[in-house]
């Protein structure tokens, strides 16, 4: 059974301030996708990232793929409100098979 | 990206009695599938809903619970049956089309089985 660990599970900071989040496996993903889920909401993709050491950007929102393919992180840069949510982080193996999701980290930004 | 919606958005239920979610995409897609996601808990699979045939099931999740319709490439249903507390949670439609390494989720249904 694949596992992704994802850490912190809680956080909540003071708007302007930068966070990471971090998403860890023993297995080797040939993709990573990131959701940001709102209450009520199913989840939204941010970003899907596929090659070991990829960075992508999405406004204040930067995205990296680990040289193996095992571990990702999230990093945003003077956070808003607006980013509250649950960030999931998912992996695929090659091919047509399952997701696996990560148990989220539930973020809260304060005005 | 696909449009996803799901009919109830939410409902209460009361204990043994069964609910079917619809799943409804604004175009053809290959994969669909149902998730659950459980108070405090990520997102696990219940099944694949293969077009025309029975769906594929998740190692814990049997079709006499959670049996689920796909008659074409747009459109499923999951219906929960003989409901009791524990199935309480956010059910989850998703998609996917072949070569896209994406899925795609709509709004969630939110259950709560008293």
């Amino acid at each position: 059974t694949q596992l992704l660990e994802q850490s912190p599970q809680f956080l909540s900071i003071q708007e302007g301030e930068n966070l990471t989040v971090y998403c860890n496996s023993s297995s080797v993903f040939s993709s990573l996708q990131w959701y940001r889920q709102e209450p009520g909401e199913g989840p939204v993709l941010l970003v899907t990232v596929v090659t070991g050491g990829e960075v992508k950007k999405l406004k204040r929102l930067t995205f990296q793929f680990g040289d193996a393919r095992k571990d990702s992180s999230l990093h945003i840069t003077a956070a808003q409100p607006g980013d509250t949510g649950l960030y999931l982080c998912a992996g695929r193996t090659g091919g047509y098979q399952k997701v696996t999701f990560g148990i989220g980290t539930k973020l809260q930004v304060i005005p | 990206s696909a449009v996803i919606s799901q009919k109830p958005s939410r409902d209460i239920c009361q204990r043994g009695t069964s609910l079917t979610i619809q799943c409804q995409v604004d175009s053809q897609v290959t994969m669909m599938f149902w998730y659950r996601q459980q108070p405090g808990q990520s997102l696990t699979l219940i099944a694949t809903a293969n077009q025309g045939s029975e769906a594929t099931y998740e190692s814990g999740f049997v079709i006499d619970k959670f049996p689920i319709s796909r008659p074409n490439l747009t459109f499923s249903t999951l219906t929960v049956s003989n409901m009791s507390p524990e199935d309480s949670s956010i059910y989850l439609c998703s998609v996917e089309s072949r070569g896209t390494d994406t899925q795609y989720f709509g709004p969630g249904t939110r259950l709560t089985v008293l």
